[in-house]
């Protein structure tokens, strides 16, 4: 079956270390997003990608670095900049037809500082 | 700006009783409407989806919404509540057209007592 896997999921970070979030899909969507979740505050996009080498910034992107090598591939690198960077983080994908389908979501990632 | 609002963090509910889930948008034009599931530690499944035409939208697991514009409201229903329901639930809207922005409301997290 067609989906998003997530890995690890659980990951810890140190202080002053930079950490990366595997996200990947076999569902052919040309999107790909990132999302991170606080408990009360819904999702808010830190980062997604259209196409391949293309990526734009969200609503939180500072403190985070994405790529875009391969389709099917968008990591997320939670920098040492990124002062709080405890919470859940979810990557989804879609299509880009213009028709507006929904997206689907990976399991997530669970942050946590040591 | 589009924005999403769900009035109500928490809901408890007896096993079989009805259930309704508000949710409130703000767009400028005809909205694309969805709602998620998310159980613990998960990501987001996708529930229903409204784009056009019946106002009444039927979803997985039972679930169905009403899409009135006049009250700019996408209220998540469902005759009778299974405990297997507890989870989050979110309602999304998105942008038609061009890039996917998708605005999440906070969430309302039901709780189901027996």
């Amino acid at each position: 079956d067609g989906g998003i896997t997530q890995s690890p999921k659980y990951l810890f970070r140190k202080e002053g270390q930079n950490v990366t979030l595997s996200c990947e899909q076999n569902l052919n969507h040309d999107a790909m997003y990132w999302y991170r979740q606080d408990p009360g505050q819904g999702l808010r996009l830190i980062y997604y990608s259209q196409i391949v080498n293309d990526f734009q910034k969200g609503d939180i992107a500072e403190g985070y670095s994405v790529s875009r090598e391969k389709k099917e591939s968008f990591p997320l690198t939670v920098t040492s900049a990124q002062k709080n960077p405890t919470a859940f983080y979810l990557c989804a994908s879609s299509t880009v037809d213009g028709t507006n389908q929904p997206q689907h979501f990976g399991d997530g990632t669970r942050l946590s500082i040591l | 700006a589009q924005s999403v609002t769900q009035p109500d963090i928490h809901i408890t509910v007896s096993e079989g009783a009805s259930l309704e889930l508000r949710c409130n948008y703000s767009y400028g034009a005809t909205p694309y409407l969805f709602w998620y599931v998310q159980s613990p530690g998960q990501g987001l499944q996708l529930l229903l989806k409204y784009f056009s035409g019946d106002t009444l939208v039927q979803g997985i697991k039972g679930f169905e919404a009403e899409f009135k514009r006049s009250q700019s409201s996408f209220n998540l229903r469902k005759p009778s509540v299974h405990w297997s329901d507890a989870a989050e639930y979110f309602c999304a809207v998105v942008s038609s057209g061009g890039y996917q922005k998708v605005t999440f409301g906070t969430g309302t997290k039901l709780q189901v007592i027996p």
